[in-house]
């Protein structure tokens, strides 16, 4: 049982360039979440999904796309980086919220746009 | 919308005393999560608070909650170097699918 997991763990991009991360999750959960995390900021959600096929605007969306095709995963793209997109990025899942609702976190993807 | 408040952000501790690190949140919320965060390292749940007067210990922490007051609090007894750690709280906002908003975190070191 793996859990959470993200791929890649590392990036580095250019100014301009496009890149998906995967999100996959072995748990059978229904909500998926991507996360950033910057120093200082905490964590803010970016896109999430309640479903395969849904997804949903976070706090801060802007300059990201998101894709639930199937239930175990959810891809996060960046369709032109730019610097202010540096950041590790976290991806969470969670089973129906009439439990706990308990979020469980994926290992985190650092990404650098140079 | 709920908005969530660390304090202290930066808690410096020596070994084998006590501290708490509060969280408020602005509005009602249905639940409230506490995690840790190792540097370079993802989240891990710590606790996880459903009601009022909820309280729950896991070694030297334990996490309780006031939903009244919109107040949980974490306390650490008798620190070791070992809870170095960021702890963040988060509440559900009720408002939008029940997403958890996050505190910025309290970052701990515990010194010898």
């Amino acid at each position: 049982n793996a859990g959470v997991t993200q791929t890649p763990k590392f990036r580095v991009l250019k100014t301009g360039q496009s890149m998906t991360l995967l999100c996959a999750q072995d748990m059978n959960h229904e909500y998926m979440y991507w996360y950033r995390q910057d120093p200082g900021m905490g964590l803010r959600l970016i896109h999430y999904s309640v479903g395969e096929g849904t997804t949903a605007k976070g706090e801060v969306p802007d300059g990201y796309n998101v894709s639930r095709l199937k239930k175990q995963n959810f891809l996060l793209g960046l369709e032109s980086a730019a610097p202010s997109q540096t950041s590790v990025y976290f991806c969470a899942s969670s089973s129906y919220p009439g439990q706990a609702y308990e979020q469980y976190f994926g290992p985190g993807t650092r990404l650098t746009v140079t | 919308e709920l908005k969530v408040e660390q304090n202290p952000l930066f808690l410096s501790m020596q070994e084998g005393k006590n501290y708490t690190i509060y969280c408020n949140y602005s509005t009602t919320s249905d639940r409230l999560y506490w995690y840790r965060q190792d540097p370079g390292k993802s989240l891990e749940s710590l606790f996880v608070l459903l009601s009022n007067g909820a309280v729950k210990q896991e070694g030297r922490l334990m996490a309780s909650l006031d939903t009244k007051a919109r107040l949980s609090t974490l306390h650490i007894t008798a620190a070791v170097h070992d809870l170095s750690a960021t702890y963040f709280c988060a509440g559900r906002d009720g408002g939008s699918q029940g997403n958890l908003i996050f505190g910025k975190g309290t970052k701990l070191s515990v010194k010898p």
